[in-house]
């Protein structure tokens, strides 16, 4: 079936460092693919998404590619800051009818 | 305007209790969903429902029971809660299967 798989965490970073979160995907057929961002007590929000191969998601600095050859969405941010802390999450939607999959979430910590 | 608004926010209760949290969204979506985060931050998908019909129906106990009473409304109720019931539950809505979810804050429910 269709699944998420995200490095784990914590990931620690001081402020301005380069970001990567790995995250790669098992789906049949051509599944979109989302980026989440959970702050400490609040809901998920979308951050970036990319609905066909080769496309390219962007939002508030944070970018990831859709790679189909390498069933990758890795995530990446070239100067992070404080306010970047939080949980991200992978996510993809598959080809069975409202069912999204979530990764597990990688929690990021920058400092100052 | 909140977009997918849930209550209450906290909801602290005995083992054995029935509980309910309600879920309302002013997106005019069509799908909303419940989900379940443990205290690892990992989200489970509980229930989805398309125009107030049950579409995804996951692995749960008999003792939750989701009620769209319109599509609008997604509410969750709880019987004879549980100690592993304890975690952050929360709604969400899309427009389509793979369209953004957009979460509500979450309930953080704590059985004592």
């Amino acid at each position: 079936g269709d699944s998420v798989t995200q490095m784990e965490g914590p990931v620690t970073l001081s402020e301005e460092a380069f970001l990567t979160i790995n995250c790669t995907y098992t789906a049949t057929g051509y599944p979109s693919l989302f980026w989440y961002v959970q702050y400490p007590g609040e809901g998920l929000q979308l951050l970036l998404k990319a609905t066909k191969a080769d496309d390219k998601g962007s939002n508030k600095g944070f970018e990831a590619t859709y790679r189909k050859e390498t069933t990758s969405f890795h995530l990446e941010k070239g100067s992070v800051q404080v306010s970047d802390s939080a949980v991200y999450f992978c996510a993809l939607s598959g080809n069975n009818f409202n069912k999204f999959y979530f990764g597990s979430g990688t929690k990021l910590n920058v400092k100052p | 305007d909140t977009a997918v608004s849930q209550t209450p926010k906290y909801l602290v209760t005995q083992m054995g209790n029935d509980k309910s949290i309600k879920c309302e969204q002013n997106l005019g979506h069509d799908t909303m969903y419940w989900y379940k985060q443990d205290s690892k931050k990992f989200l489970k998908i509980m229930f989805s429902y398309n125009n107030k019909e049950l579409i995804i129906n996951e692995t749960v106990p008999n003792r939750f029971s989701p009620k769209s009473p319109d599509k609008a409304h997604l509410n969750l109720h709880i019987n004879s809660l549980e100690l592993g019931d304890s975690a952050v539950y929360f709604c969400a809505s899309s427009q389509g299967p793979d369209q953004p979810q957009h979460f509500g804050d979450g309930t953080r429910l704590s059985i004592l």
